[in-house]
């Protein structure tokens, strides 16, 4: 398996604008999770999802943030418009729910998008 | 809710030492417990878990880690420290509903 997948890699774009970053988790990974990673704030959950639910979205940071899963290896992570305090590194990461015997709750990291809002 | 402190945000070790990272947590319940490794510019990666068991969990790249329920303490630890090892370490919990909390990071620094 070439393990998560997110595109892009880097992303500059000016405040003001739209950004959606994209996800393409394991193969049979029934959880999919979005972080944001600042030298500030540390590593944040900002939403996570359950066989393309969305679980919990209390880390969302406001309305101008938004996250689709319309299939099982698909999810976006939109920001709409964006500004500079955005500027960060976001990570999609999946797993296995706990009651999998092959092994769940290891979540397995993309190599995230590095987003510079100008 | 659960929680884990990583009590310092860097430590430093000469190559060829003994390292510890450490970390403390806070539950109810029984702890599922994790080590994560971030390397520059890449994404975290997992060394290792405790779910129920053996104290001592053995891990990726020579790492293992002690739980101690008394303590309620997750300690990372390598018998000898490598230069390739400098990375930022991540202790985390599960949470419930299958949600991952981390720890804020500690960055290594072995030194050659």
């Amino acid at each position: 398996d070439a393990g998560v997948i997110q595109s892009p890699r880097h992303e500059v774009t000016e405040m003001g604008q739209e950004v959606t970053l994209r996800c393409k988790p394991i193969s049979g990974h029934d959880y999919l999770f979005w972080y944001r990673q600042t030298m500030m704030r540390g590593l944040e959950l900002l939403i996570y999802f359950n066989n393309n639910v969305p679980i919990d979205d209390s880390g969302m940071p406001e309305d101008r943030f938004s996250a689709k899963m319309p299939n099982a290896s698909f999810s976006t992570l939109k920001i709409q418009p964006s500004e500079p305090r955005d500027s960060a590194v976001y990570f999609c990461a999946s797993s296995l729910g706990s009651g999998s015997l092959a092994g769940g709750e290891t979540q397995y990291f993309g190599p995230g998008t590095r987003l510079l809002v100008l | 809710a659960q929680s884990v402190a990583q009590p310092e945000d860097q430590v430093n070790v000469a190559e060829g030492n003994p390292l510890t990272v450490k970390c403390t947590y806070s539950v109810s319940g029984n702890p599922y417990l994790f080590w994560y490794v971030q390397y520059p510019n890449r994404g975290l990666q997992f060394l290792l878990k405790y779910i129920t068991g053996d104290n001592l969990v053995k891990g990726s790249y020579g790492f293992e880690a002690e739980f101690n329920k008394s303590q309620t303490s997750f300690h990372l630890k390598k018998p000898s420290a490598l230069v390739s090892d400098s990375a930022l370490y991540f202790c985390a919990v599960r949470d419930i509903d299958d949600k991952i909390i981390f720890g804020k990071g500690t960055r290594l620094h072995i030194l050659p």
